[in-house]
């Protein structure tokens, strides 16, 4: 079945790391992605990985994909507090034409 | 490059109403998203286009939710009659082509409707 699992609210302190976990169950997953939602905006792309891929970084961004176990997290370094948002995580199905499904969402406080 | 438009960016409506919301993909897009946002919840896909002809609409609730992309390029999407549970964020999103790394899809700000 499709289902794409993320815990609700983190919270931390600016300047340290966060991490956001995600748990999905389709195996035919071929892309990963995370996507940032501010307040009354639409979705931003931060980044992707591909399945066959374990780690993906992109400046603060890291990405880590443990496909044994189903498992994605984002890791946001020296986190400031302009990263406060719902962060989704979202699994591409290969076999529905790429469609993507999503997560319930992490919203992500950061606290001076 | 403009970005994804939608339009009314908010709309209150009785139930039993009728509501269109409008988008305009980003320029060259053949493929155009509709998703529903309820609040609390991530993304849910409606329907998706590509060019004018519908990919998959396996979750529109097709006795009161219709969407047309006529022409290829912009999309209408009506709610008819609307009810209580449809009040979210319908969110219209564009890639050049379907879905995976090499198509980023873009999403608008969304269209935020609340039925009372």
């Amino acid at each position: 079945g499709e289902d794409v699992e993320q815990s609700l609210f983190l919270s931390v302190r600016e300047g340290d790391s966060s991490v956001i976990n995600c748990t999905y169950t389709d195996s035919s997953s071929t892309y990963l992605y995370w996507y940032k939602q501010e307040p009354g905006a639409g979705l931003q792309l931060l980044t992707y990985i591909f399945s066959n891929m374990d780690m993906k970084q992109d400046q603060r961004l890291t990405v880590l994909l443990n496909k044994k176990d189903k498992h994605l997290s984002l890791r946001i370094a020296d986190t400031q507090t302009g990263d406060s948002a719902i962060y989704f995580c979202a699994e591409s199905l290969y076999n529905q034409g790429g469609k993507l499904i999503f997560g319930q969402g992490t919203e992500l406080s950061v606290k001076p | 490059e403009a970005g994804v438009a939608q339009s009314p960016r908010y709309k209150i409506i009785e139930k039993r109403q009728s509501v269109a919301f409008w988008c305009n993909p980003i320029s060259g897009h053949a493929t155009l998203y509709w998703y529903q946002q309820i609040l609390g919840q991530g993304p849910k896909l409606l329907i998706q286009f590509q060019n004018n002809g519908v990919v998959d609409d396996s979750q529109l609730p097709k006795d009161r939710f219709s969407a047309e992309r006529l022409k290829g390029v912009d999309s209408t999407l009506k709610i008819q009659p609307a009810k209580l549970e449809d009040s979210a964020v319908y969110l219209c999103a564009s890639s050049l082509v379907g879905t995976g790394a090499g198509n980023t899809i873009y999403f608008g700000e969304g269209s935020w409707l609340t039925v009372v």
